[in-house]
């Protein structure tokens, strides 16, 4: 069973610009979780879709954006980048609502 | 505020000697607790997870943790440590209905032979 995809893995980008990073979950799995993990603040939750519909957020500012689609496959997206916003950005697929996530490897963004 | 706490940063154990990583956590509800891994350049495994009923949990790797409500603790432990257990540990609180936790700082373990 594949598992959780994320895409791109690396990439750099300038301050005022924006990014767009994919997940494709595992297969079966409605829920897709979005984190932003970073040194000095850690893991914080970024927001949840289920079923196309964001079902929670996390503390952060209007910048951060996501979407799913009907095949479960979520983006996020963060417009006029800060120096702040880099970090590694982890999604995490689950099928139940109980807080099992399961991780892909992260999507690390470099903000110069 | 939903809040959790790993006090120790960095634990540094002999290889087959045991361990146990602290974690307290603040919940206004019914917490359900997790433990999970991270490797380098990779992202977070489950170890285990407390919903309800028994206060001690197995997980995987040889991984147990148990639930303490008075003193709102969820301390991971493992009776002999491997070499390939060097890692970072996260403990995590979240409620029912979503997947939304919230992480401890986590704690960086090394493991000396």
């Amino acid at each position: 069973k594949a598992g959780v995809t994320q895409t791109p893995r690396y990439l750099i980008k300038t301050r005022g610009q924006q990014v767009t990073l994919s997940c494709s979950p595992i297969s079966g799995h409605r829920s897709v979780s979005w984190y932003q993990q970073t040194p000095g603040q850690g893991l914080q939750f970024l927001f949840e879709y289920f079923s196309e519909t964001q079902r929670n957020k996390g503390n952060f500012p209007g910048r951060f954006s996501g979407r799913q689609f009907s095949n479960s496959r979520s983006e996020m997206n963060v417009s006029t980048l800060e120096l702040g916003d880099s970090a590694l950005y982890l999604c995490a697929s689950s099928r139940v609502n109980t807080g099992e996530l399961f991780f892909g490897e992260g999507s690390r963004l470099t903000v110069l | 505020a939903q809040s959790v706490t790993q006090p120790d940063i960095h634990i540094t154990v002999s290889e087959g000697a045991s361990l146990e990583l602290r974690c307290n956590y603040s919940y206004g509800a019914t917490p359900y607790l997790f433990w999970y891994v991270q490797s380098p350049g990779q992202g977070l495994q489950l170890l285990l997870k407390y919903f309800s009923g028994d206060t001690l949990v197995q997980g995987i790797k040889g991984f147990e943790a148990e639930f303490k409500r008075s003193q709102s603790s969820f301390n991971l432990r493992k009776p002999s440590v491997h070499w390939s257990d060097a890692a970072e540990y996260f403990c995590a609180v979240g409620g029912a209905g979503g997947n939304k936790l919230v992480f401890g700082a986590g704690t960086i373990l090394r493991v000396k032979s």
